[in-house]
């Protein structure tokens, strides 16, 4: 049973470059939220999708966005990069609708976003 | 920004001690969970609590809650090296997970 995974597990960007990272949920998960880890943080939540919409935003600017496809699948894409956002975004998904309070997340490994 | 904080930020022990980390954060909680991170990986999920609870138990892991303090500590018992990782409180809804600035554990053989 494969868990959450994530491509590219490394990626190289120059500022002012736009980036698309995957996300497959884990097999029975319908809701997936995306993550920004800046080194030596915690994971700061970015959004969350569900039924291929966004249901849940954290405090991030419109140049990050998403999509969630009907398989559950997800994109994050992240226009006009800056080079603050070097960073680990990782990828959570979750059953349920994600409406079980008490479920916990699970997450991918994450791809590691340079920006030079 | 971070619900809580976790202290210590670092923490190092030798291999069978046990290890204690504080996780405190600002907000009403249905539930607080611990996870862990090895270096340059995901988040694996250790444990959840309720806010009914006052402690659970799973395995070498012990975790205690107080909402009148809105602080929680995670227990490690009998530490192994591969123990070796950053460990994490988050709280929120089923909608949003936050997270806390973490714990980096260091166990020496």
């Amino acid at each position: 049973d494969a868990g959450v995974t994530q491509s590219p597990t490394h990626l190289i960007k120059t500022r002012g470059q736009q980036v698309t990272l995957r996300c497959s949920p884990k097999s029975g998960h319908d809701t997936v939220s995306w993550y920004q880890q800046a080194l030596g943080q915690g994971p700061q939540f970015i959004f969350q999708y569900y039924e291929e919409e966004e249901r849940q935003r954290g405090n991030f600017p419109d140049r990050f966005s998403g999509h969630q496809f009907p398989n559950y699948s997800s994109e994050l894409n992240v226009n006009a990069l800056l080079l603050g956002e070097s960073a680990l975004y990782i990828c959570a998904s979750c059953g349920g609708g994600g409406t079980g309070g008490n479920q916990p997340q699970h997450f991918g490994d994450g791809t590691r976003l340079s920006i030079l | 920004s971070q619900q809580g904080e976790e202290d210590p930020q670092a923490l190092s022990i030798q291999e069978g001690e046990n290890a204690t980390m504080n996780c405190s954060y600002k907000t009403s909680i249905n539930n607080l969970q611990w996870y862990r991170q090895n270096s340059g990986r995901g988040l694996v999920h250790l444990i959840l609590i309720r806010s009914n609870e006052r402690e659970k138990h799973s395995g070498r892991l012990r975790v205690t809650l107080d909402t009148s303090k809105k602080s929680s500590s995670l227990l490690i018992t009998a530490s192994r090296a591969a123990d070796t990782a950053s460990y994490f409180c988050a709280s929120g809804s089923a909608r949003q997970l936050t997270f806390g600035s973490g714990t980096q554990l260091t166990v020496l053989p």
